[in-house]
């Protein structure tokens, strides 16, 4: 079955870069995101990349992906306060009508001044 | 765009009643919507997916008769947690993809479920 795992525990400084990295198991995937939850939030969804590519630039934010190695991680470029978090990669399987969506175990990012 | 509400946001209840959860579409279309669980300080479980007009899908070992999923409209599923007993409190989250694309889903807020 899949498996996606991340270390659970990351902190910075404010103003340095903050990389979260993943790993997952089904090669079959068709997209990998990644998503932020805040106390008692529901997920907001970050960003994502499809299978077939090596990486995403969206602001802040670059998604990379090593598909040999089943790597992912995401790069928070000049990180905030407000960017602390749980952050949550997940793997779509083709899945019927709808793909559905394997869930890491999350990270937590602290963000220090 | 893709915005999902759910209401209500946090509820509590005695052991032994039901409780319903509404999740809704505001924006878009809902052809499926999923039904997740979170535990403190761990990841998502997807309990079931639910289909407008057709009967959920749950995954292996969620209670079909206990999680009760109903998917009347394009924009609005239910989950009722019948007979709620106290290890039924977590947090409940929902998400539901358009028709546009069958991939990318979009997380509500979640409803905090306390049983006491």
């Amino acid at each position: 079955g899949e498996d996606v795992e991340q270390s659970l525990f990351l902190s910075v400084r404010e103003g340095d870069s903050s990389v979260i990295n993943c790993t997952y198991t089904d090669s079959s995937s068709t997209y990998l995101y990644w998503y932020k939850q805040e106390p008692g939030a529901g997920l907001q969804l970050l960003t994502y990349i499809f299978s077939n590519m090596d990486m995403k630039q969206d602001q802040r934010l670059t998604v990379l992906l090593n598909k040999k190695d089943k790597h992912l991680s995401l790069r928070i470029a000049d990180t905030q306060t407000g960017d602390s978090a749980i952050y949550f990669c997940a793997e779509s399987s083709p899945g019927g009508t709808a793909s559905k969506l394997t869930f890491g175990t999350g990270t937590r990012l602290q963000v220090t001044l | 765009g893709a915005v999902v509400s759910q209401h209500p946001s946090r509820v509590i209840c005695k052991s032994g009643t039901s409780v319903k959860i509404e999740c809704r579409s505001l924006d878009f279309q809902a052809t499926t919507m999923f039904w997740y669980r979170q535990f403190p300080k761990q990841s998502l479980m997807l309990m079931a997916t639910s289909n407008e007009g057709s009967k959920a899908t749950y995954e292996q070992g969620v209670e079909k008769d206990k999680f009760l999923i109903n998917h009347a409209s394009l924009t609005l599923s239910t989950l009722t947690v019948t007979s709620a007993h106290p290890e039924d409190s977590s947090f409940y989250i929902c998400s539901a993809i358009s028709g546009a694309s069958t991939d990318t889903q979009y997380f509500g807020p979640g409803t905090r479920l306390t049983v006491l």
